[in-house]
Formats: structure tokens, C-alpha cells, sequence
């Protein structure tokens, strides 16, 4: 079975610092791989998809990058993290065939900058 | 583009009650529609969704939806709330052709009362 995995859970860090989230996922391949982020109370905005290594498409112009070394990895990550970037992010995947094949969520990591 | 509303953001249901949370979507065409549940600090879990056919749709937990095309409508029901059901709901569409984006609701929130 198909599991998809987050690290790290949580993390606190300060204004200005570099951020480096992982997403992975198991038991498929050739996924499509996507970041969201949750604010409190406006729920999940898309950041970014992968279609493919090295394929990444941004929705929201912003302090985040995405990238995908791997099939089955998705890495989000900042040069230097702003107060407005706290929230909890959630990575999914989806089956590359077809439309509408649902997504399947991680845990998410909770991040809080100070 | 897609949109959807869940218009009450939070819901409050006395334990063995029944239970329905309102989804509203715009789009030009039937999209896929879908309900997922979050528990806190969690990721999110699929409940139930509809391609197609019949449109009353039966998921996961004892839960179902009715897909309405007139009214554009997914609305997700319970005859019999548990207590364990406290969680956010957020409903979700996505494009029958294109990519396989999903546009999510803002959520709502249930409470179950004893």
C-alpha cells in the first residue's frame, strides 16, 4: 500500500532562517506531488505541483520554492523565512493517469516562525 | 475556474443527532467533487467521492453525500453523530480535463455536544 511521509512534524524558527521541509511517499510511482499550506481558518491553499522530477509549477508567487530530485520526493524550502510563512503544510500525491484521481494527504508539518 | 463554498464555518451537533454540512461549487461543467476530514494537527483523510453515476455517493465512518446538479451541491450527511466525529470537513472539486487540481472549501468546523 501507498504511504506518504513528512519531516519534520513540527518546527519553530526564527525570522530570516532557511527552511527545508521532505516529502515522500511510497508504494507508487511517477506520483503527482503537491504542497498546500493551512492558515487557521482558510483552509488549504495550493502551493505548489510536480508532474514529473524536476517539473514544478508554482500557484502563489511567494518566499517558498519547490523541488523534486526524485520520483518520489518533493523537498519545499525558503532562503529566509518570514513571520507570514507559519502555518501547517501539507504534502500529497496523486496517481499520474487520468483526472480526477483523488489526493491523499501526509501528516503535514507545523511551522512557526518567530 | 472552479470555486467552492462551505458556507458555515463552524457547526455544532448534540451526539446521536443527524448531521448535514453544506457544499456549494461553481463550475462550468459536473466536476469531481470530493469530502475529506481532518482531524486536529492532522493531515487530511478522503470520506467519500463522486465521478459519476449515481449521485448519492456512500463513504467511509457512515457518512454520504448527494450530489445535486441544480443546485450544485455536494452536501455531506450522517444520520447519527459519534462524538468521535468532531473534526473540520472541507469539501474539494476538480476539472474533469486538465490537470488533476483540487480547489478546496474553507472547511467547517463540527462540534459534537454530549
Amino acid at each position: 500500500s501507498q504511504t506518504i511521509h513528512q519531516w519534520p512534524a513540527t518546527l519553530v524558527q526564527p525570522v530570516g532562517s532557511p527552511l527545508s521541509l521532505e516529502c515522500t511517499v511510497e508504494g507508487t510511482s511517477n506520483p503527482n506531488l503537491y504542497w498546500y499550506r493551512q492558515a487557521a481558518g482558510r483552509g488549504l491553499q495550493l502551493l505548489f505541483y510536480s508532474v514529473g522530477i524536476g517539473q514544478i509549477s508554482s500557484e502563489v508567487p511567494q518566499n517558498l520554492s519547490a523541488s523534486r530530485p526524485q520520483d518520489r520526493q518533493f523537498i519545499l524550502s525558503s532562503k529566509k523565512l518570514l513571520l507570514s510563512d507559519s502555518g501547517f503544510y501539507l504534502c500529497a500525491w496523486s496517481a499520474l493517469s487520468g483526472g480526477g484521481n483523488e489526493q491523499f494527504f501526509g501528516p503535514g508539518t507545523r511551522l512557526t516562525v518567530l | 475556474a472552479q470555486s467552492v463554498t462551505q458556507p458555515d464555518i463552524h457547526i455544532t451537533v448534540s451526539e446521536g443527532a443527524s448531521l448535514e454540512l453544506r457544499c456549494n461549487y461553481s463550475y462550468g461543467a459536473t466536476p469531481y467533487l470530493f469530502w475529506y476530514v481532518q482531524s486536529p494537527g492532522q493531515g487530511l483523510q478522503l470520506l467519500l467521492k463522486y465521478f459519476s453515476g449515481d449521485t448519492l455517493v456512500q463513504g467511509i465512518k457512515g457518512f454520504e453525500a448527494e450530489f445535486k446538479r441544480s443546485q450544485s451541491s455536494f452536501n455531506l450527511r450522517k444520520p447519527s453523530v459519534h462524538w468521535s466525529d468532531a473534526a473540520e470537513y472541507f469539501c474539494a472539486v476538480g476539472a474533469r480535463t486538465g490537470f488533476q487540481k483540487l480547489v478546496f472549501g474553507t472547511g467547517t468546523r463540527l462540534l459534537v455536544s454530549p
